[in-house]
């Protein structure tokens, strides 16, 4: 079975300039996560996907960070304009239900981005 | 709002020793899940070990066990005959039974001594 499959692995850019990371989730799974983890932290939920619509984008910066995932399977999460303390490894996953029935999640390996 | 500690930045083990990984937790739920997942420096996460909130018994997966508190909201990771491959950063996770933010703790890094 494949996995989380997420690209581009590690991207370098200016501050002010924009990045797209692209995410496709295992087969049949329902929900989609992106999560951004900086370095010596945990994981941070930006946003949740059940199928095609947004369950919980809380704590996603609008103003900055968008996200789409047409046709409940591929997700793309851009970040326009990047500002230096986003670098981070931007992580997506996906689960075959929403996470509230316990399901495990699985996650890809990331989009590591650095912005100078 | 959720909260998950772990105490400890950093453990080191020597090879085929055990080492034991604390995780405490704040919730006033009483139906919830607890999670170890290991981050290698390819930063993916791997799912270690789950436990389920309403289950008295200790979750096991091969070398790696949870010791879990339910009234100290304590949920420690043992992992015996430590291998070299079993160096990476550890997180602790929660999840509440009806949510769907699984909330993390800030890792420890485990090194293991050959």
């Amino acid at each position: 079975e494949a996995g989380v499959a997420q690209s581009p692995r590690y991207k370098i850019i200016e501050k002010r300039q924009s990045v797209a990371f692209w995410c496709n989730p295992i087969s049949g799974h329902a929900t989609l996560y992106w999560y951004q983890q900086i370095l010596g932290q945990g994981p941070k939920l930006l946003i949740q996907f059940q199928n095609n619509g947004v369950v919980d984008d809380s704590q996603l910066p609008k103003d900055r960070f968008s996200a789409e995932r047409l046709k409940g399977v591929d997700s793309t999460l851009k970040i326009q304009p990047a500002k230096l303390e986003d670098s981070a490894v931007y992580l997506c996953a996906s689960s075959p239900r929403p996470q509230g029935f316990g399901n495990t999640i699985y996650f890809g390996e990331g989009s590591w981005l650095t912005v100078v | 709002a959720q909260t998950v500690t772990q105490s400890q930045p950093e453990m080191s083990v020597q090879e085929a020793e055990t080492v034991t990984l604390s995780c405490t937790y704040d919730t006033s739920e009483s139906d919830y899940y607890l999670f170890w997942y290991k981050q290698p420096p390819s930063r993916q996460m791997i799912l270690v070990i789950r436990q389920e909130a309403y289950k008295q018994q200790n979750a096991t997966e091969n070398r790696f066990s949870v010791n879990f508190q339910k009234a100290a909201k304590s949920f420690s990771l043992k992992i015996s005959d430590s291998q070299l491959g079993d160096a990476a950063m550890y997180f602790c996770a929660y999840l509440k039974a009806a949510g769907n933010k699984l909330t993390f703790g800030g890792g420890t890094r485990v090194l293991v001594k050959p």
